[in-house]
């Protein structure tokens, strides 16, 4: 299986900071890496996939970067509303696999 | 519009069977995957398993291969997740979603693009 690592597991910044969130696969899975945001309760949202194309109504401040096994979340000017788990998936092997999340907190 | 609506609430006693149902709308059936992921209380995102509505063909996680079955009827459009032997520790948000490719790559990079709403699925003697 491929496994996905995210760090940091937990975070709190303030509106208007830059975040970075980033997720380390334990093999090559090229592009092939998908972010979603969850909120409490709710299923998860695509933000982005195939490591940096950014999903129909996605802000912009929202992009990835990354190939290989190093793959980059970035939220460019943190917002109230983007509070929730952020995911990492891969779908380049079987199982799909997901990272263990990221819970970002907006002070 | 895509609409992935699932069955409701199930209470079961362990060793007991569920069966959670997602029926999708807004598109042409046989032509996307549906998946199973679950999400145990406080947890993160567990892929379960898939299949091609096209021809029935199902594959799953290996850490469920024996207590689960995924099955789809054509005719109500309709995918169903069964999972036998329940535990407690099966005792989770069960989602089903349906996938989409982003043909940025070659070859395309496949995502979940529409979610049902979740079914609560909670095991206790």
């Amino acid at each position: 299986d491929t496994h996905l690592t995210q760090s940091p597991l937990s975070l709190s910044a303030s509106v208007g900071d830059r975040v970075t969130i980033t997720c380390r696969a334990s093999q090559n899975i090229f592009t092939y890496i998908n972010w979603y945001q969850q909120k409490p309760g709710k299923a998860p949202e695509v933000l982005i996939s195939a490591a940096s194309n950014l999903h129909s109504g996605v802000p912009s401040r929202f992009s990835g970067s990354g190939s290989g096994t190093d793959f980059t979340l970035i939220i460019s000017s943190l917002q109230r509303e983007d509070f929730g788990t952020y995911y990492c998936q891969q779908t380049y092997t079987t199982p799909r696999t997901f990272g263990q999340g990221t819970k970002v907190e907006v002070k | 519009q895509v609409q992935l609506v699932q069955s409701g609430a199930e209470v079961k006693r362990p060793g007991a069977s569920v069966k959670v149902s997602c029926k999708a709308s807004g598109y042409s059936f046989t032509n996307f995957y549906i998946h199973w992921v679950r999400q145990a209380p406080g947890q993160g995102l567990e892929w379960m398993g898939t299949i091609n509505p096209s021809d029935g063909d199902a594959g799953y996680a290996q850490k469920f291969q024996g207590r689960v079955t995924i099955t789809r009827d054509t005719s109500t459009s309709t995918v169903y997740m069964d999972l036998s032997s329940l535990r407690s520790d099966d005792t989770a948000l069960y989602f089903c979603a349906r996938d989409d490719w982003a043909r940025v790559t070659t070859p395309p990079a496949e995502y979940f693009r529409y979610w049902g709403q979740g079914t609560v699925v909670t095991v206790s003697s």
